[in-house]
């Protein structure tokens, strides 16, 4: 059975710094993995989606890199700005699943100071 | 942004109450999904639909039911609302299965 870990469940920066955010997952065979952000309360905004044929992904100041092989994906914050705080979650489509259902970890808390 | 809509958006309601949780997509995304959230816990899928009269169960059992008769349209229905009914619930909808999810603001339910 497919389960996603991200570590840490929380951090807090100060304004400016560069961070990773770390999704493990259980299961090498995955069809794609994709990173959301979640703001208190609120619904989940895509960040960017990985398929399971790339190794990396950009977005502006966001980056998510992804080894099947170990089972890892990270997502790279550059330059932090108060307004980056909010709930940051993985989530993977494993290979045999044919119904796009995603599988979330639990989600790192996120807090930049200014 | 993605365009995928949910009310109402926050739900107060007594016990036993039958309550009908309504999700519109404008993009004609076959497929569609309904997640469901408790606090601080992880995101897991009640229900999901591949297209227009296919709706299946997901992996977290639910006493919820859904319908899809329109392609748009993705309502959740629970008959009997009951206090650990009280959660969030989040739709979403792709393109195809394994393509990038969009979802909506959710619904936050409180059962009394």
């Amino acid at each position: 059975k497919q389960e996603v870990t991200q570590i840490p469940a929380a951090l807090s920066v100060p304004e400016g710094e560069n961070l990773v955010l770390n999704c493990s997952f259980t299961d090498s065979a995955i069809y794609n993995l994709q990173w959301f952000r979640q703001d208190p309360g609120k619904g989940l905004t895509s960040l960017l989606l990985i398929q399971s044929s790339q190794r990396e992904q950009t977005s502006g100041r966001l980056n998510a890199s992804l080894d099947k092989s170990s089972g890892r994906s990270t997502l790279y914050i550059a330059a932090s700005q108060p307004g980056d705080s909010a709930t940051y979650l993985c989530a993977v489509i494993p290979m045999d699943n044919q119904g796009g259902k995603l599988i979330f970890g639990q989600g790192t808390e996120l807090s930049v100071k200014p | 942004e993605a365009d995928i809509y949910q009310t109402p958006r926050y739900l107060v309601i007594g016990t036993g109450k039958k309550i009908t949780l309504e999700c519109s997509q404008t993009m004609g995304h076959d497929k569609m999904y309904w997640y469901q959230q408790d606090p601080g816990m992880e995101l897991h899928l009640i229900h999901y639909s591949y297209g227009v009269n296919s709706t299946e169960k997901g992996d977290l059992s639910s006493e919820s039911t859904v319908s899809r008769i329109r392609t748009e349209h993705f309502p959740l229905t629970l008959e009997s609302a009951r206090p650990s009914h009280t959660s969030q619930y989040l739709c979403a909808s792709s393109e195809y299965s394994g393509t990038e999810q969009f979802f909506g603001p959710g619904t936050r339910l409180t059962v009394l």
